[in-house]
């Protein structure tokens, strides 16, 4: 079974600290995406890298930046943590998808709270 | 991506089948029809997809119509663990390598 493990189910940070959130998956896929969660608005692709050191913006990017430095980890990391970034943070990989037929996997996410 | 359209709510008994239906009257003839779940306090989960046959897998089976503008999720024999929200999203060829867009999906309930 494909397995993503984000690093911390629950985190509490402070407004204005520096916030890295881990994400580690082991199938091999070349996909990793970084998604926030709110109620009334779904999910929201924050980024996502289809290569080592490859990253793509998504939808809402502002405010985040990513690091995939090896294929099997993708960190998210809040440079200056806000309390509009509260939020559950979810971590997906999959192969890579040119027919639209690849599933992402996600992790069971970290609820972040800012302070 | 094309829309769906899905009941915004389902009640089921324990161990009795399930079936989830999803309408996608303008799907285009390379896109996916994918499910995924979401219990709650937890991450989305892969269910299936599927292109024009039925799928089946361990979790559930997938039945597209013939015309492929509706789908339905059929779990055999619902257990309190599958309550959750699940949502119908459809993939095309050549789509964004990312950007799964969730609609508001329907809410299973499954009374003991």
């Amino acid at each position: 079974d494909v397995k993503v493990t984000q690093s911390s189910r629950y985190l509490v940070k402070r407004t204005g600290e520096k916030v890295f959130l881990e994400c580690v998956q082991d199938m091999d896929h070349e996909n990793m995406f970084w998604y926030r969660q709110d109620p009334g608005l779904g999910l929201r692709l924050i980024y996502f890298s289809y290569d080592v050191k490859m990253k793509e913006k998504g939808d809402i990017p502002e405010g985040y930046s990513v690091s995939r430095e090896k294929k099997e980890r993708f960190s998210l990391i809040l440079e200056s943590a806000s309390t509009n970034q509260t939020s559950m943070y979810l971590c997906a990989s999959s192969h890579l998808n040119q027919r639209g037929n690849q599933p992402q996997h996600f992790g069971d996410g970290t609820r972040l709270s800012i302070l | 991506d094309a829309k769906t359209t899905q009941p915004n709510s389902m009640e089921s008994n324990e161990e009795e089948p399930v079936h989830l239906p999803c309408n996608h009257s303008t799907i285009s003839g390379t896109d996916y029809i994918h499910w995924y779940r979401q219990l709650p306090s937890q991450g989305p989960e892969y269910v299936i997809h599927g292109l024009t046959s039925n799928v089946n897998n361990r979790m559930a089976s997938l039945a597209i119509a013939e015309d492929r503008k509706s789908s339905t999720l059929i779990l055999h024999r619902a257990t309190l663990r599958d309550a959750a929200v699940y949502y119908c999203i459809l993939r095309g060829y050549g789509g964004s390598q990312g950007n799964l867009i969730f609609g508001k999906g329907t809410k299973l309930s499954v009374k003991p």
